[in-house]
């Protein structure tokens, strides 16, 4: 079984700050992890995954992405929030072989304030 | 690319009507899987077709269906609509398997009166 927990619904922050969104993960095999990205009126971006390669991963938009084994967890930042930055973000997790269908969080709303 | 479409874009439907929604994958894709989505349940799993055989289903029940066609094209159903299937209803694509890398269509949202 996997899961995935993501704290904080709302995260806020001004311009310029570092973004911090948190993701912990429960899988019974080495994991595969992304972040998503979903603007308004619109389905799910990739912004970057770990498929066991790097532990740090860099994405799209200058987010990055660090996987810890040992505190099980993938949190996403970014050095410096941009307005165009807000929107609601993902994390899934799943694993390698087989059709197994990623498993998603219940998503983070990122608030960035001018 | 073009990248994963969804018709109709919008939709509103009563309660007791069914429904039929359209997704169209990215070329050469042909995993398709279809998500519900609501502000309080996040992302719930519906089925997943590959080669026009569901390969996957999530807890969802019977009134949900779909098909997928020799082109990837598919299709969902829902009947006997209820007031909480108001949702917005999500494909994804994959080539060829789901838990490497989706893509998303921008969503058909579904409002049940």
């Amino acid at each position: 079984a996997q899961s995935v927990t993501q704290l904080g619904s709302h995260v806020s922050v001004s311009e310029g700050a570092l973004v911090l969104l948190r993701c912990n993960y429960s899988s019974s095999v080495p994991p595969y992890l992304f972040w998503y990205v979903q603007y308004p009126n619109q389905g799910l971006q990739l912004l970057l995954k770990y498929t066991s390669a790097a532990t740090l991963v860099k994405g799209i938009n200058g987010f990055e992405a660090e996987f810890k084994k040992s505190e099980t967890s993938f949190h996403l930042t970014k050095p410096s929030a941009h307005m165009s930055d807000a929107a609601e973000y993902f994390c899934a997790v799943s694993r390698p072989g087989g059709s197994y269908i990623p498993t998603f969080g219940r998503g983070t709303s990122l608030i960035v304030h001018p | 690319k073009a990248g994963v479409t969804q018709t109709p874009r919008y939709l509103i439907k009563t309660r007791g009507q069914q429904v039929t929604l359209s997704c169209s994958p990215i070329s050469g894709h042909r995993s398709v899987s279809w998500y519900q989505q609501t502000p309080g349940q996040g992302l719930q799993f519906l089925f997943e077709y590959f080669s026009e055989t569901q390969r996957n289903k999530g807890n969802f029940p019977g009134r949900f269906s779909g098909r997928q066609f020799s082109n990837s094209r598919s299709e969902m159903n829902v009947s006997t609509l209820e007031l909480g299937d108001s949702a917005l209803y999500l494909c994804a694509s994959s080539f060829p398997i789901p838990q490497e890398e989706q893509f998303f269509g921008p969503g058909t949202r579904l409002t049940v009166l």
